[in-house]
């Protein structure tokens, strides 16, 4: 049981590069988000889905794009990157059923830096 | 705009002792969850609670939720050095959205 994949788990980047981080989950779960953990502050919510071509934004949405053109992917991008998006990044999902909305089932996460 | 305060943010603590960790939040919700982190590891889920006054314990823990005074606790009793990790509680900033608010998290240490 593969649950969420997140790849790829470490990642350098220059200031301006872009990028993308993949997430796929197998439980065939609607709502999928992504977080950033930085030090201090807990996670973040970037961007977050209730299903296939519906995306809203978080709280840190700034300089990230993300589409979900499947139930199973939700790739997050960097547009152009800036050390400001140095981060730990979680892709988390849930089933949505019932009232457990907000548990979540979160990636192994994705250690971003930006130089 | 909802906030989620924990505290302490550090905690040290030996075997054997009882200790709690608090978790407030600013707007009215019924969901809170509680996470646990390993250190440079993900989250996993170890408790959901829905109601007022909902009380749910998994072995040395046990999460409750007053959502009048919005406030749920993880009491830790006998801490065994297994529990030692980072512990975030997340309430949902608009119910069933699944768009949670993390506290800063407790990071905790239980020395032998």
């Amino acid at each position: 049981n593969a649950g969420v994949t997140q790849t790829p788990k470490f990642q350098v980047l220059k200031t301006g590069q872009s990028m993308t981080l993949q997430c796929a989950q197998d439980m065939n779960h609607e709502y999928m988000s992504w977080y950033r953990q930085d030090p201090g502050m807990g996670l973040r919510l970037i961007h977050y889905s209730v299903g296939a071509g519906i995306t809203d934004q978080g709280e840190v949405p700034n300089g990230y794009n993300v589409s979900r053109s499947t139930t199973e992917d939700f790739p997050l991008r960097l547009l152009s990157a800036a050390p400001s998006q140095t981060s730990v990044y979680f892709c988390a999902s849930s089933s949505g059923q019932g009232a457990r909305t907000g548990e979540l089932f979160f990636g192994e996460g994705s250690r971003l830096t930006v130089l | 705009e909802l906030k989620v305060e924990q505290n302490p943010l550090f905690l040290s603590m030996q075997e054997g002792k009882n200790y709690t960790i608090y978790c407030n939040y600013s707007t009215t919700s019924d969901r809170l969850y509680w996470y646990r982190q390993d250190p440079g590891k993900s989250l996993e889920s170890l408790f959901v609670l829905l109601s007022n006054g909902a009380v749910k314990q998994e072995g040395r823990l046990m999460a409750s939720l007053d959502t009048k005074a919005r406030l749920s606790t993880l009491h830790i009793t006998a801490a065994v050095h297994d529990l030692s990790a980072t512990y975030f509680c997340a309430v949902e900033e608009i119910q069933g959205a699944q768009k949670l608010v993390f506290g800063q998290g407790t990071r905790l240490t239980i020395n032998p």
